[in-house]
């Protein structure tokens, strides 16, 4: 079945690049985002990325889809203190797909080091 | 301002006493749907709303009720709360179709003793 994976955390120092690795296993995937979590909030859309795409970049996000290997990324450039938050991966299908639902990884919680 | 809200924000209960959250949003959205949160786990889907009157199952609805008589309102229904049932909530919304940009309220943090 469906099925979102990512690795549960993830410690850099401030100035370093993160990167947060999902993979999935649904090929008909539409859309694949990337939500932020900051402590005791909702999520936030950070971005997302189209299907056909290989790579999105906005500002410090840069966004990698290896459609092959169904394996997503994001990367934060000269990530800061602020960026500290659970990170989610997620995948939505089509509409045919229980109206396009998305299908959320377990959430990478980033810790940024001063 | 568009959002998504929920209410209460936090809730302590006891097992089997009735109790509902509700959830609003302001955009005029199809599509709305409720998610537990729990940790290693991610967000799982309870049921999910495509329009008025239109609900259906996620991937985890045992011990949920929803209802949709209005666009705006999706309210979740615990008949009879159990302890498995202690998380944290998040209802969400988005335009059908596209590649529509999900909203989510700021969650409930429900405890069932």
């Amino acid at each position: 079945g469906e099925d979102v994976e990512q690795s549960l955390f993830l410690s850099v120092r401030e100035g370093d690049s993160s990167v947060i690795n999902c993979t999935y296993t649904d090929s008909s995937s539409t859309y694949l985002y990337w939500y932020k979590q900051e402590p005791g909030a909702g999520l936030q859309l950070l971005t997302y990325i189209f299907s056909n795409m290989d790579m999105k970049q906005d500002q410090r996000l840069t966004v990698l889809l290896n459609k092959k290997d169904k394996h997503l990324s994001l990367r934060i450039a000269d990530t800061q203190t602020g960026d500290s938050a659970i990170y989610f991966c997620a995948e939505r299908g089509g509409e045919r797909n229980q109206g396009g639902k998305l299908i959320f990884g377990q959430g990478t919680e980033l810790s940024v080091k001063p | 301002e568009a959002q998504v809200t929920q209410n209460p924000r936090y809730l302590i209960t006891v097992t089997g006493k009735k109790l509902t959250v509700t959830c609003s949003q302001n955009m005029n959205h199809e599509y709305m749907s409720w998610y537990r949160q729990d940790p290693g786990l991610g967000l799982r889907q309870i049921y999910y709303s495509m329009n008025v009157e239109v609900t259906d199952k996620g991937d985890v609805p045992e011990g949920y009720k929803v209802s949709r008589k209005e666009k705006r309102n999706f309210p979740l229904i615990l008949e009879s709360p159990s302890p498995n049932q202690t998380s944290l909530y998040f209802c969400a919304s988005r335009e059908r179709g596209g590649r529509h940009e999900q909203f989510f309220g700021p969650g409930t943090r429900l405890t069932v003793l």
